[in-house]
């Protein structure tokens, strides 16, 4: 079946380095896409969004980069922090009006001090 | 704003013993949904209700049922625990509204059936 996917299960950086986090999906017609922040104990949290119309949006220190001809999507963030550890999921939307969307795995980012 | 809460925080059950899984919105959310997050898997969609009054299956619906109480609330029930039910359950909500939004999730109910 089509699902959404990661390539690398941890990631451990640096603090004040850049941390990429990569996101595979399989589904053409997807037309949405986010990235979730998961904290140990706590539930997903939205961090950024973009449409299929687009190829690139940024947050604060985050930025999302969506490669539709390789199905492919990532998350850039900036100057990573210590609290920026966490695990990091992306979810997709199938083309509908109804917001139901299909979740990655996730990645988990360790950031040293 | 207390956005999307969930009750318990944590359960543990025997197996056959039913339980309900309570979850509340306060952002005047049409829709709803129930997840279940396993150790190395995505989240996965049990029920959801696109808008009060309704509610359709997801990808994983068997062994449980919903309840859309009202516009606020949507309950999450097991009528029969079993083990392979042992997981984290996510309620969240989106405006439904508009197309496009991301889901707010609740923190979480942890439950463990022995």
């Amino acid at each position: 079946g089509e699902s959404v996917g990661l390539h690398l299960p941890t990631l451990s950086v640096q603090e004040g380095d850049n941390s990429i986090i990569n996101c595979a999906y399989s589904n053409s017609a997807s037309d949405y896409f986010i990235w979730y922040k998961q904290e140990s104990g706590k539930g997903p949290q939205f961090i950024i969004d973009i449409r299929s119309n687009m190829d690139k949006r940024q947050g604060q220190r985050v930025t999302v980069l969506l490669n539709k001809t390789v199905k492919h999507l990532s998350l850039q963030i900036a100057a990573t922090q210590p609290g920026d550890s966490a695990v990091y999921f992306c979810a997709e939307k199938k083309g509908s009006n109804f917001n139901k969307f299909y979740f990655g795995s996730g990645t988990k980012l360790n950031v040293k001090p | 704003n207390a956005g999307v809460t969930q009750t318990p925080k944590f359960q543990v059950l025997k197996t056959g013993q039913s339980m309900t899984l309570q979850c509340a919105q306060d952002m005047n959310h049409n829709s709803m949904y129930w997840y279940r997050q396993d150790p190395g898997m995505g989240l996965r969609l049990i029920y959801y209700s696109a808008s009060e009054g309704t509610t359709d299956k997801g990808e994983v619906p068997n062994g449980y049922n919903v309840s859309r109480l009202n516009k606020r609330e949507f309950s999450l029930r097991l009528e029969s625990a079993a083990p392979s039910q042992t997981s984290v359950y996510f309620c969240a909500s989106t405006s439904g509204a508009i197309s496009n939004q991301p889901q707010h999730f609740g923190d979480g109910t942890r439950l463990s059936i022995l």
